[in-house]
């Protein structure tokens, strides 16, 4: 596709449920991130992955988040047993470079607003 | 990418004015900054960037200044029009590292 690509857009779901955000990069970036939004405030940083190296999930915020890139391409991150502080934009980025940097600026994708109730 | 919040920094300005955004950075060893626009119920969209070894970097209707002495990035955004209204995130990084690290944001708001 012409941009990355996240879905659902919307997510409502119960507390305790599991979710699944998928997103699909920009075709041959292979850098991806996940980022977290909440209401008001920055860009918090989830998880990156980068060819087929390991990923750094450093800021992953507990174990019931997890995420996966298969293929080097599309990207799921898992939030398993929702809790409400889980509710959040999630950000799905990519880009064509090893950094943030000159080889590659981040394209984000419209996010995946996940509610719990 | 919705981000309307209750607590985020607001500028308001006059359409037509000049509007300038600050930012304070968190990381001395950051050397790669970029400014990032939001747009509600988008997500961010790249501006412009800058390197820790210049002071200064333009592009169309944008400037951005970094004083690393006080850790402190600016965007100017000229003629302000109101297609600039969003938020704007201030992002750090090492050129090493491929975190970006954002800053909470400034919403923008321009006046007819």
């Amino acid at each position: 596709g012409a941009g990355v690509s996240q879905s659902p857009s919307n997510k409502v779901t119960e507390k305790g449920k599991d979710v699944e955000l998928r997103c699909d990069p920009i075709s041959g970036h292979t850098a991806l991130y996940w980022y977290r939004q909440s209401l008001g405030q920055g860009l918090e940083f989830l998880i990156y992955f980068q060819g087929n190296s390991a990923p750094d999930k450093s800021g992953l915020p507990s174990d019931r988040f997890s995420a996966e890139r298969t293929g080097g391409s599309v990207s799921t991150l898992t939030i398993q047993r929702t809790q409400q502080e889980d509710s959040a934009v999630y950000l799905c980025a990519s880009s064509a470079g090893t950094s943030g940097g000159a080889t590659g600026e981040l394209f984000f994708g419209e996010g995946s607003r996940l509610t719990v109730l | 990418g919705e981000n309307v919040g209750l607590h985020l920094p607001t500028l308001s300005v006059q359409e037509g004015d000049n509007s300038i955004i600050n930012c304070a950075y968190s990381n001395s060893a950051s050397d790669y900054f970029i400014w990032y626009k939001q747009e509600s119920g988008k997500g961010p969209q790249f501006i412009i960037d800058i390197r820790s070894n210049m002071d200064k970097r333009q592009g169309q209707r944008v400037t951005v200044l970094l004083n690393k002495t006080v850790k402190h990035l600016s965007l100017q955004i000229a003629a302000t029009q109101p297609g600039d209204s969003a938020v704007y995130f201030c992002a750090e990084t090492m050129d090493s590292s491929y975190k970006l690290i954002f800053g909470s944001g400034t919403r923008l708001l321009v006046r007819p």
